[in-house]
């Protein structure tokens, strides 16, 4: 098992809540990654980031912000949580610059908004 | 970044069987790697393959690559229900920001 963690593991909400979704990692990569998924179906690349004080937008919009001020903390947050946001949240990292590197995952937060 | 495509989208086999599943990709690469996801949780990196090579093993799995095609498969030899998952390729070129995944095969191996 890679040493990288998400909080909380499940989480259901009412409409309008801020939420943030707690993801770190022990191994001192410098890149880090969420991505969405939805039950089947592909993840979808949310945000990125190449290292402290380094976010970027992935390929699916996303109301979600995230934050990098430490290089082993990648949190994300959502404003004003809606239904349309229910699905799964994957963070995962690596170690190099390069895009090929292997990636290392977190458990998941599945993220219920009622 | 560059999506990859697998194949088939299920597949159902019974315990000591193999099980083989194909990727497709689109542009040219300097890796591919597959991953696997147990219901419900992170992905596991199963095994990476890079361009000038054509074949890989890592205990039951052996992975080919064939980059004139633009393809990947996957064989699990001598499968067991612990290997029921989905399997995902992810093809990494230097263009891209991130791996792409799939929608992934899922793999139901039963006893």
């Amino acid at each position: 098992e890679a040493d990288i963690y998400q909080t909380p593991r499940y989480l259901v909400i009412g409409t309008g809540k801020k939420i943030t979704l707690e993801c770190s990692q022990t191994m001192g990569h410098d890149k880090m990654y969420w991505y969405q998924q939805d039950p089947g179906m592909e993840l979808h690349l949310i945000h990125y980031s190449y290292g402290v004080n380094s976010t970027e937008k992935g390929d699916l919009s996303s109301e979600s912000t995230v934050s990098r001020i430490r290089t082993e903390h990648f949190p994300l947050t959502l404003e004003s949580a809606r239904p349309s946001h229910t699905s799964q949240y994957l963070c995962a990292s690596s170690e190099g610059q390069g895009v090929g590197d292997e990636q290392f995952f977190g458990p998941g937060t599945r993220l219920t908004v009622l | 970044s560059q999506q990859g495509e697998e194949d088939p989208q299920a597949l159902s086999i019974q315990e000591g069987e193999n099980a083989t599943m194909n990727c497709s990709y689109k542009t040219s690469i300097n890796n591919l790697q597959w991953y696997r996801q147990n219901s419900g949780r992170g992905l596991v990196h199963l095994i990476l393959i890079r361009s000038n090579e054509r074949e890989k093993h890592s205990g039951r799995l052996r992975v080919t690559l064939d980059t004139s095609k633009k393809s990947s498969s996957l064989l699990i030899t001598a499968s067991r229900a612990a290997d029921t998952a989905s399997y995902f390729c992810a093809p990494a070129n230097q263009a891209g920001t991130a791996l792409i995944f799939g929608k992934g095969t899922t793999l139901s191996v039963s006893s």
